[in-house]
């Protein structure tokens, strides 16, 4: 069954240095997501990603975010200069029709 | 008006018991309704979903019950299974971008 994969699953980093987090999505899939999840909190959309352009974006997702999809099958999640509170996990999900979304296992970062 | 609330944060059922998780919003502009099952080190898996013109869906022990005037719906799992102990979260679908808006979740575990 295909699948959504994201890499590292672990992710850990100085606080202000940048990290970039992998996302391959299912291969028909058109959306593109990206979400976070601070430990114990909601899960947060930050950005969502339709023909090679930002959707929508939301209040988290601000100038040290970036999104790329360089070669068609890569999706990546950029974050400029870490911060603390950037520690989460960040799920990517994908869809076909923007509906019913996929996601990946996550990847846990942990700013020190 | 972006807020889905979800109660209870935890429930314990003892097997073969019925395990309900409710969830109620305030957007009419919600139109899809997902239910999301969450394992450990795990992203979340879709489970079941409901559109607002439909007031009952069944999947296998899964049913979601759905009402549209009280802008509320749940998730009932009959015959619950130690193999159902997870975190559920309720979403809705919003926007043109079709962003999902997360309820708290609901850790769930089943007694064998």
């Amino acid at each position: 069954e295909p699948e959504v994969t994201q890499t590292p699953s672990h992710q850990v980093t100085q606080m202000g240095q940048e990290v970039i987090l992998r996302c391959v999505p299912i291969s028909n899939h058109l959306y593109f997501y990206w979400y976070r999840q601070i430990l114990g909190q909601k899960v947060e959309f930050l950005v969502s990603f339709y023909n090679n352009e930002i959707s929508e974006k939301s209040e988290i997702f601000d100038d040290q975010f970036s999104v790329e999809r360089p070669d068609g099958s890569n999706f990546t999640l950029k974050i400029r200069s870490t911060k603390l509170e950037d520690s989460a996990m960040y799920f990517c999900a994908s869809s076909v029709d923007s509906s019913i979304q996929y996601f990946g296992a996550g990847t846990r970062l942990s700013v020190l | 008006q972006q807020q889905v609330k979800q109660s209870p944060q935890s429930l314990i059922v003892q097997k073969g018991g019925i395990s309900i998780i409710n969830c109620a919003y305030e957007n009419t502009a919600f139109d899809y309704f997902p239910w999301y099952q969450q394992f450990p080190g795990k992203g979340p898996a879709l489970l079941i979903a409901i559109r607002p013109d439909v007031s009952e869906k069944k999947e296998g022990r899964f049913t979601i019950s759905f009402n549209k005037s009280a802008k509320q719906f749940s998730l009932h799992i009959m015959d619950s299974q130690p193999g159902d102990s997870a975190t559920y979260f309720c979403a809705a679908l919003a926007g043109n971008n079709r962003k999902l808006i997360w309820g708290l979740g609901t850790s769930l575990a089943v007694n064998p």
